[in-house]
């Protein structure tokens, strides 16, 4: 069936360095891919996405490539900052309407 | 005024109990979900309802029975609860099942079983 790949499981950076999160899809036909992230003992938030017509996106800090060739996309953080340690799902939006989840990665920012 | 609210926010049960999680979103979006999420950390779908029809209904044992009064609430109930269901659940919302966009989750629910 439709599969996510996402690692790593767990990444450390030292604060101000860069992280980057990548995944991998099975589904030629997903068309949308989500990254959410989810702080300690809340629900996952979306916080930047891309569509299958689009090659990067940025939002301050935070951009999304997307390779459909290959069927990865990667989340990139810049200047890390200790906020940004939290669990971040990518998923892809499959062809029978439901999106499906990697299993995770997190974020560790060392001071 | 939340926009996806879960009750309770924790609950802890004995094994064979039946219990009930509630979940009420004011976004006006038509479709709401339930996921289960495990120790590990792993979300995984587990019903989904549009317009108060189930459109979404992977393998879960039939001991959860959703159940959605109006497109605005999905409620959760789990017969004869068993050790295996600890984790924490989460009721999420979205716009329309067919079209990409976001899905809006609530803060959680972490059940445990003893």
């Amino acid at each position: 069936g439709e599969n996510v790949e996402q690692h790593p499981s767990t990444l450390s950076v030292q604060e101000g360095d860069s992280a980057v999160i990548k995944c991998t899809y099975s589904d030629s036909a997903s068309n949308y891919f989500p990254w959410y992230k989810q702080e300690l003992g809340k629900g996952p938030q979306l916080i930047i996405d891309i569509r299958s017509n689009v090659g990067e996106k940025k939002d301050q800090r935070i951009a999304v490539t997307l390779n459909k060739t290959a069927k990865h996309f990667s989340l990139h953080i810049t200047e890390t900052q200790p906020e940004d340690s939290a669990v971040y799902f990518c998923a892809a939006f499959h062809s029978n309407y439901q999106l499906i989840w990697g299993a995770g990665t997190k974020l560790i920012i060392k001071p | 005024d939340t926009a996806v609210s879960q009750t309770p926010k924790y609950l802890v049960t004995q094994m064979g109990n039946d219990k009930s999680i509630k979940c009420e979103q004011n976004l006006g979006h038509d479709t709401m979900y339930w996921y289960k999420q495990d120790s590990k950390k792993f979300l995984k779908i587990m019903f989904s309802y549009n317009n108060k029809e189930l459109i979404i209904n992977e393998t879960v044992p039939n001991r959860f029975s959703p159940k959605s009064p109006d497109k605005a609430h999905l409620n959760l109930h789990i017969n004869s609860l068993e050790l295996g269901d600890s984790a924490v659940y989460f009721c999420a919302s979205s716009v329309n099942p067919r079209t990409t966009g976001e899905q809006f989750f609530g803060p959680g629910t972490r059940l445990t079983v003893l």
